[in-house]
């Protein structure tokens, strides 16, 4: 069974702060991914890779930034998190393109 | 940029019944339509996709049908329960640019007893 896991479930942070979201798969998959689910606007694709230290931006890459130093896990960075990225966030992978993402719990961000 | 519509945000529906959502999407080279179930407080699964080859496929109560004329695609769930309850979204593949997914808004649908 693929497991993905995000290494919080609920997250507060202040305005300004660096804040780091952790998703790790351990089905060696290639493909991981971060979406933003946002009331009314479905998932939004934020960044993604399809190999280790590789990186593509997604739709909504602006403020954000991602890091991916092993196959197994892929990092969300928000340099200076702002009120505005108050979401829920969801890691997913995938063993290959046009294949079933498998999505982790998501980790629900608040910023004051 | 390339998007994908789904309709209708909210859908109710009696026990038994069918649902019908629908979504339609831009990229004429798209390939694959996944659909995702999301039940509250949970994380999306899964639950039937669809390869441009392809014009129908069902798994017992749910289907998926595919117009790449039209380029819009559509679940169908028969005989629903009040466990089919949750958001549901579509997703089409896009080659704009690199290869992804781009999902749609998402229904709720809730069916009552």
């Amino acid at each position: 069974d693929v497991k993905v896991t995000q290494s919080s479930r609920y997250l507060v942070k202040r305005t300004g702060e660096k804040v780091f979201l952790e998703c790790v798969q351990d089905m060696d998959h290639e493909n991981m991914f971060w979406y933003r689910q946002d009331p009314g606007l479905g998932l939004r694709l934020i960044y993604f890779s399809y190999d280790v230290k590789m990186k593509e931006k997604g739709d909504i890459p602006e403020g954000y930034s991602v890091s991916r130093e092993k196959k197994e896990r892929f990092s969300l960075i928000l340099e200076s998190a702002s009120t505005n990225q108050t979401s829920m966030y969801l890691c997913a992978s995938s063993l290959a393109r046009g294949r079933e993402q498998y999505f982790g719990p998501g980790t629900r961000l608040t910023v004051t | 940029g390339e998007n994908v519509e789904q309709h209708p945000s909210t859908l109710s529906v009696q026990e038994g019944d069918s649902a019908v959502i629908k979504c339609t999407y831009s990229d004429s080279a798209s390939n694959y339509f996944p659909w995702y179930k999301q039940e509250l407080g949970k994380r999306p699964q899964l639950i039937i996709d669809i390869r441009s080859n392809v014009g129908e496929k069902k798994d017992q109560r749910i289907a998926v049908t595919l117009n790449k004329t039209a380029k819009h695609f559509s679940l169908h769930i028969t005989e629903t329960q009040p466990e089919d309850s949750a958001v549901y979204f579509c997703a089409a593949s896009t080659t704009s640019g690199t290869y992804k997914y781009i999902f749609g808004t998402g229904t709720r649908l809730k069916v009552l007893a």
